[in-house]
């Protein structure tokens, strides 16, 4: 079947910059998308969701753009924090398996 | 809202004993829960969907006799691991939808089993 994968599997940034995570997407009929976080020992944590019918959505802090044309989709965490460090998936509505995910390490 | 919960969130047992994880929907109802196995810097693998009253469907490669599936209610699913081995020691996370098809999965905490 088709599937959800990340570009990076890992991304460093300082403590105050700007986070981006990408993820690609094969499925062009998939119309609904979820970001979850993962600590480490925890089970996944919802983000943030986006519809295909709309290509920005922005919650506190997290922004999920949709781009459709190329079936890319992104995570923007502004000001980052320690406390995101952490495991970034991106899932598919249906998707019941999910990518390796990109380690978010936050720097002092 | 949406919050599922696993217990226990640990277990240590004894080669070949039995151990059971119980995947509870707190305040919503749960028609379909999905069990993943997580093993150490590795992604979630999904081992089974088991929708309320009906039989378990399981991935490809997931034993069924071992790993046995119930989904009793619309609130809780249990996963039996049967005879445990070493090899079955990884971090177990089941995850809950409610009936709305394409909706989101909500997650619970995980149970880290380790067999010895």
């Amino acid at each position: 079947g088709e599937s959800v994968g990340l570009h990076l599997p890992t991304l460093s940034v300082q403590e105050g910059d700007n986070s981006i995570i990408n993820c690609a997407y094969s499925n062009s009929a998939s119309d609904y998308f979820i970001w979850y976080k993962q600590e480490s020992g925890k089970g996944p944590q919802f983000i943030i969701d986006i519809r295909s019918n709309m290509d920005k959505r922005q919650g506190q802090r997290v922004t999920v753009l949709l781009n459709k044309t190329v079936k890319h989709l992104s995570l923007q965490i502004a000001a980052t924090q320690p406390g995101d460090s952490a495991v970034y998936f991106c899932a598919e509505s249906q998707a019941l398996n999910f990518g390796k995910g990109t380690s978010l390490l936050v720097t002092p | 809202g949406a919050v599922v919960s696993q217990h226990p969130s640990w277990v240590i047992c004894k080669s070949g004993t039995s151990v059971k994880i119980e995947c509870r929907s707190l305040d919503f109802q749960a028609t379909t829960m999905f069990w993943y196995r997580q093993f150490p810097k590795q992604s979630l693998m999904l081992m089974a969907t088991s929708n309320e009253g009906s039989k378990a469907t399981y991935e490809q490669g997931v034993e069924k006799d071992k790993f046995l599936i119930n989904h009793a209610s619309l609130t809780l699913s249990t996963l039996t691991v049967t005879s445990a081995h070493p090899e079955d020691s990884s971090f177990y996370i089941c995850s809950a939808r409610d009936w709305t098809p394409g909706e989101t999965q909500y997650f619970g905490p995980g149970t880290r089993l380790l067999v010895l």
